[in-house]
């Protein structure tokens, strides 16, 4: 069946740049949008944005500007980067299949980033 | 932003307990409304989808309802899988927005 893998560096130092990849496989997710969410430690739920199937998207402002949601291969892989992070950005961060209608379905198991020097 | 309001943020209750979670938004999300059920380590996972739809393959007990700004989750008879972390999400508007969350423990 259909999975999602977040992959990228567990560690990232302040002022630079946070990149990660969503790896779609098992199945197609194509007429799917993709969603990014993260989890500070110990923390709730925090949507981030997202990219249609066409390549537009839409961004929480919370972030002032400082995220890029893209499609980096049809249907296979997504890519996240948050630049100038610091460690209010240390998460958990999620990829999910998204609906047109707009529902996370199907979640990749999370991946950790620290921002530390 | 669609702020959005969970209570409680703990329930303690027993196995085969009735039991409701509420999620309030700061606005009318009209039924794009989704719940969400979290195990520690876990990724979430969608329970509930428009208001009160049945995801594939969650268990009837779970119910959902509600419309506007007022909404619930209903466990109809906990089961030792249901002590988890439930959140609600609006999608009616960007950004979508998630409530603080609901730790349901055992009593």
């Amino acid at each position: 069946q259909v999975q999602l893998h977040e992959s990228g560096p567990g560690l990232v130092e302040p002022s630079e740049t946070l990149s990660l990849t969503c790896t779609v496989s098992g199945g197609s997710i194509r007429t799917y949008h993709l969603t990014w969410i993260r989890q500070s430690p110990g923390k709730g739920l925090e949507w981030i944005g997202e990219v249609k199937d066409s390549g537009s998207t839409n961004y929480s402002p919370s972030l002032n500007g400082r995220v890029t949601i893209s499609i980096d291969t049809p249907d296979i892989q997504f890519s996240l980067q948050l630049t100038s992070v610091t460690a209010a950005d240390t998460a958990v961060y999620f990829c999910a299949r998204t609906s047109v209608a707009g529902e996370l379905d199907l979640w990749g198991q999370g991946a950790l980033v620290t921002v530390s020097s | 932003d669609i702020q959005m309001t969970q209570s409680p943020a703990t329930l303690a209750a027993s196995i085969g307990d009735r039991v409701t979670i509420t999620c309030r938004a700061s606005q009318s999300v009209t039924g794009w409304l989704a719940w969400f059920q979290q195990r520690p380590g876990k990724a979430p996972h969608l329970l509930i989808y428009k208001t009160s739809f049945l995801e594939r393959g969650v268990p009837s007990r779970f119910s959902g309802s509600g419309s506007g700004t007022e909404f619930t989750l209903t466990i109809a008879s906990l089961q030792p899988d249901d002590f988890a972390t439930y959140y609600c999400q609006q999608y009616q508007s960007f950004p979508y927005t998630f409530g603080e969350g609901t730790k349901l423990e055992i009593k």
